[in-house]
């Protein structure tokens, strides 16, 4: 079974939308870490955001939002208002303490249409 | 401050020969990982060094291998290449104390071509 599940393998949106690119992790571990990273067509992934299981306020950075669910094991990702530059492909991924494994999801490629 | 940086860019070899990968970790970072980015599969967890010992591996045969050295860079080989060794390889560095609980940086990777 997938550790972390992106289910939008690609989404497109008209600039200026907003979007909500969803991420669902399993573990059995009661400390783990979920993180957000971007690949633009260049290639180079760029982190965004780390969580740890026992934090699960909402963080807002500017367009960026983030909402932790530990009930649903979701970490759920929305730019509010899109921009052509948020056009890339956006990775879930999970740490845990235990097995020292790190698990990504398969993305979700995201076109922001101008 | 450099970031993590991989050579070579690109590398194309046949079927049955060997690769090395090598990468670079930002400065003050003592974990190196590998992953591999093939085509719709996402990355895949190949290996994780820290102070230069092998902490974990993911699910690849044996004939995925690496090392790190003194100074913290790391070189990922690859033996008897397949043509499903095809992809992007990534390396991507962290702080070590608590690895797991930090965000990694990325490097450029490099295409790994089988022919």
């Amino acid at each position: 079974a997938q550790k972390v599940t992106q289910a939008q393998t690609e989404i497109s949106v008209v600039e200026k939308e907003d979007v909500t690119l969803d991420c669902v992790y399993e573990t059995r571990d009661t400390t783990y870490y979920l993180f957000w990273y971007k690949q633009p067509p260049s290639g180079e992934l760029v982190f965004l955001i780390r969580r740890n299981s026992f934090d699960e306020q909402n963080e807002i950075s500017g367009r960026y939002s983030w909402n932790f669910q530990k009930s649903t094991s979701s970490f759920n990702f929305t730019i509010t208002a899109s921009q052509v530059v948020d056009s890339a492909v956006y990775f879930c991924a999970l740490s845990e303490v235990t097995g020292n494994q790190f698990y990504f999801g398969t993305g979700t490629s995201l076109t922001v249409i101008p | 401050e450099a970031g993590v940086t991989q050579s070579p860019t690109h590398l194309i070899k046949t079927r049955g020969q060997q690769a090395t990968l090598r990468c670079s970790p930002i400065s003050g970072h003592t974990s190196v990982y590998w992953y591999q980015q093939a085509l719709g599969l996402g990355l895949q967890f190949l290996l994780w060094y820290d102070e230069g010992e092998e902490r974990n591996r993911g699910n690849f045969p044996p004939r995925f291998s690496g090392r790190q050295f003194p100074n913290y860079s790391s070189e990922l080989n690859v033996n008897a290449l397949e043509l499903e060794d095809s992809a992007l390889y990534l390396c991507a560095s962290s702080l070590g104390q608590g690895a797991f609980s930090y965000e990694q940086y990325f490097g450029p990777g490099t295409r790994l071509t089988v022919t």
